[in-house]
């Protein structure tokens, strides 16, 4: 079954420091595979997506994000945060059928530390 | 381009009432999706629609309906509203295997 995982709740980073967002996947295929943030009160934005070829995909605003099939996962990264950083990020997958759902992962809250 | 559009922004329902979420995207999108946003839980689907006619059941379907006459509206239906079903509500439609493209949310009280 497809499903996604985001085992840190909430991550709280000073502002200028490195970030890392954990994500892993469920699939039996091949997946796509998308990061969203979504700021209080707000939609989603999509932040950066893979779907094939280069593992290591860049996003807007600064982001990667790294495929790495072999441990199922696809984390976010960000070199230095910035306060506007701070917001509610999902994962999500979905695959190449037809009749493709995006399942999203529970999201990670980010707070960023002046 | 407006997107995806979502009516209304905001609404309270009594228990047992109900209503439907409107969702419309001008993009000639042919996949639709309904989500739930409840805190902590990140966004749950509830259907979903590959085309006009064609609709499925998602994560958690129970409580809702939805119908999808046309490539552009994918409405949701909540027949017997109840305080589980208070939550924010997403629309959201893709072209084939791209990524999706989200309205601003309903926010649903039930009370």
């Amino acid at each position: 079954a497809q499903s996604v995982t985001q085992p840190d709740i909430h991550i709280t980073v000073s502002e200028g420091a490195s970030l890392e967002l954990r994500c892993n996947y469920s699939y039996g295929a091949t997946p796509y595979l998308f990061w969203y943030v979504q700021s209080p009160g707000q939609g989603l934005q999509l932040l950066l997506k893979y779907f094939s070829g280069d593992t290591l995909v860049q996003g807007i605003k600064g982001f990667e994000a790294e495929f790495k099939r072999s441990q199922s996962s696809f984390n976010l990264r960000k070199p230095s945060v910035h306060w506007s950083d701070a917001a509610e990020y999902f994962c999500a997958v979905g695959g190449y059928s037809s009749a493709s759902k995006i399942i999203f992962g529970s999201g990670t809250r980010l707070s960023i530390r002046p | 381009n407006a997107g995806v559009t979502q009516t209304p922004k905001f609404r309270i329902l009594k228990i047992g009432q109900s209503m439907t979420l409107q969702c419309a995207q001008d993009m000639n999108h042919n996949y639709m999706y309904w989500y739930r946003q409840d805190p902590g839980m990140g966004l749950k689907l509830i259907y979903y629609s590959v085309g006009a006619g064609i609709t499925d059941k998602g994560e958690v379907p129970n409580g809702y309906n939805v119908s999808r006459s046309t490539t552009e509206d994918f409405p949701l239906r909540l027949e017997l509203a109840a305080p589980s079903q208070t939550s924010v509500y997403f629309c959201a439609s893709r072209y084939r295997d791209t990524e999706a493209f989200f309205g601003q949310g309903t926010r649903l009280t039930v009370v």
